[in-house]
C-alpha cells in the first residue's frame, strides 16, 4: 500500500539529549514536510523540503535539523537546543507545488 | 504571517444533526482544504476547493469555497458517532502555492452526544 509511516509512534527524550524522528513515504512524492501540533493547536511548519539535497526552514526551524539525501526520506531531529520539545510531530508529503498534503499517523514525543 | 481563524471552536450535537462551521483568512488564498484529524492520528484530507465559490461534496461532507476568496464553510449533514473528531482548514503558506506548505487553523472539535 501507498502511505507515509512514521516512527516510532511514542519517543522519550532525555535533558540534553538529541533524538530523530523517521518519515518514509512511497507515494513518489517531491516534496515533504514537518508539522509540529501542540494541544488545542493547529499545526506549525517546521521545516520542508521540495526536492532531494534541498530544504527549507518553516515558521518555528529553531531546535530542530533535517536532511534530504532520498526522496522517500526526510528525518528530523530535535535537539537539546528545542527547549519545549514535547509535541505531536506530523510528517507531510504532496507532488511538488500542489496544495493537497497527506499525513503519516505521527510521533509523539515526550521529555523524562 | 496569514492567520486563519476557525469558529466554532467546539460543537456539542445529537445524533443525526447538520453541522456547519468555517474558517476565515486575514489575505487571500488560492486554495482552500479541509481535513479531520481523529485522536493520535494524522490529519485526513476531506475536501479541497480551488476556486472561488465552488462547492465541492464528499458523501454528507459538503464544503465552499467563499467568493471573498477569505472564507470557506464546511457542512456535514445527519451527523453520525464516527464524524467526531477536529477538523482542520488549510491554505497555501506562501505566494508558491503549497510548495512551502500549508498554514492551519486551529481547528474545530466536534462532539456528539448520543
Amino acid at each position: 500500500d501507498g502511505g507515509i509511516t512514521q516512527s516510532p509512534k511514542y519517543l522519550f527524550r532525555k535533558e540534553g539529549q538529541n533524538v530523530t524522528l523517521s518519515c518514509e513515504q512511497n507515494l513518489n512524492h517531491d516534496a515533504m514536510y514537518w508539522y509540529r501540533q501542540d494541544p488545542g493547536q493547529g499545526l506549525r511548519l517546521i521545516y520542508y523540503s521540495q526536492i532531494v539535497n534541498d530544504f527549507q526552514k518553516g515558521d518555528i526551524a529553531e531546535g530542530y535539523s533535517v536532511s534530504r539525501e532520498k526522496k522517500e526520506s526526510f528525518p528530523l531531529t530535535v535537539t537539546s537546543a528545542q527547549k519545549n520539545p514535547t509535541a505531536f510531530y506530523l510528517c507531510a508529503s504532496s507532488m511538488n507545488r500542489r496544495e493537497t498534503q497527506y499525513f503519516g499517523p505521527g510521533t509523539r514525543l515526550l521529555v523524562l | 504571517g496569514q492567520q486563519l481563524n476557525q469558529s466554532p471552536q467546539s460543537m456539542f450535537i445529537q445524533e443525526g444533526e447538520d453541522v456547519s462551521m468555517n474558517c476565515t483568512s486575514s489575505s487571500i488564498f488560492n486554495t482552500w482544504l479541509w481535513y479531520k484529524q481523529d485522536p493520535g492520528e494524522g490529519p485526513v484530507l476531506l475536501i479541497a476547493l480551488y476556486k472561488a465559490g465552488e462547492l465541492t461534496s464528499n458523501g454528507r461532507l459538503t464544503a465552499q469555497f467563499g467568493i471573498t476568496r477569505k472564507d470557506s464553510f464546511l457542512n456535514i449533514s445527519a451527523s453520525i458517532p464516527s464524524d467526531v473528531g477536529i477538523y482542520f482548514c488549510a491554505g497555501p503558506r506562501g505566494s508558491g502555492g503549497g510548495a512551502d506548505g500549508l498554514t492551519f487553523g486551529k481547528g474545530t472539535h466536534l462532539i456528539i452526544q448520543p
